[in-house]
């Protein structure tokens, strides 16, 4: 079993949509939480940073996580066509020197 | 700020030759950089951490023969792929610490490596 899953899509919503991207993990150490966006051939962006239980809020991007289920998402409000991208949650526990284990990553495309 | 630069973004290369890749914290100094290796449809799998001026830290199952990492200075590490082959084609990104805190990590925009 990997230590963290995410569904790797791809996912087609309609502009507009609210879109909601989940991973779940199985080592409850990591308290670190982090959703990351990554276009074609580059490399991953910093979009939320959330540390243990809890909603944090950006923007249009909102980052959830529930430590007793061991689940996080992150949802997408009005969904643009430049959010078209695949989009990582990656975590960390405390002592792992920063380092930290990704999802396989979810790709989405937001039509017009 | 917090820029990374990778050098080159595509490589290809004949089998059994080696291949070096730098990566560069362009507007701070970073004591640690991490390279990771990604597959086509899968996850970023972290291969070693690089230290500033100490030998680098290889995950279980990474060949540190095979993957030579130099730190040799607060800005700049290379990784250079020895006798490369085709298994080795894959897509290279480095990060680099700009902090302590986790998410003060901030990645290169990753070499395509292909190995003929």
């Amino acid at each position: 079993q990997k230590e963290v899953e995410q569904d790797p899509g791809p996912l087609s919503v309609p502009e507009g949509a609210i879109v909601s991207l989940n991973c779940t993990y199985s080592n409850s150490a990591f308290q670190y939480f982090m959703w990351y966006r990554q276009y074609s051939r580059k490399g991953p962006e910093l979009l939320m940073y959330t540390y243990s239980s809890g909603n944090k809020e950006d923007g249009r991007f909102t980052a959830q996580v529930d430590k007793s289920s061991k689940y996080i998402s992150l949802f997408i409000r009005d969904s643009q066509p430049s959010d078209s991208a695949t989009y990582l949650c990656a975590m960390s526990r405390p002592g792992g020197g920063n380092k930290l284990t990704f999802g396989t990553g979810t790709q989405l495309k937001v039509e017009l | 700020g917090a820029v990374v630069s990778q050098h080159p973004s595509r490589v290809i290369c004949k089998s059994g030759t080696s291949v070096k890749i730098e990566c560069r914290s362009l507007d701070f100094q970073a004591t640690t950089m991490f390279w990771y290796r990604q597959f086509p449809k899968q996850s970023l799998m972290l291969m070693a951490t690089s230290n500033e001026g100490s030998k680098a830290t290889y995950e279980q199952g990474v060949e540190k023969d095979k993957f030579l990492i130099n730190h040799a200075s607060l800005t700049l590490s290379t990784l250079t792929v020895t006798s490369a082959h085709p298994e080795d084609s894959s897509f290279y990104i480095c990060s680099a610490r700009a902090g302590d805190r986790v998410d003060e990590q901030f990645f290169g925009p990753g070499t395509r490596l292909t190995v003929l």
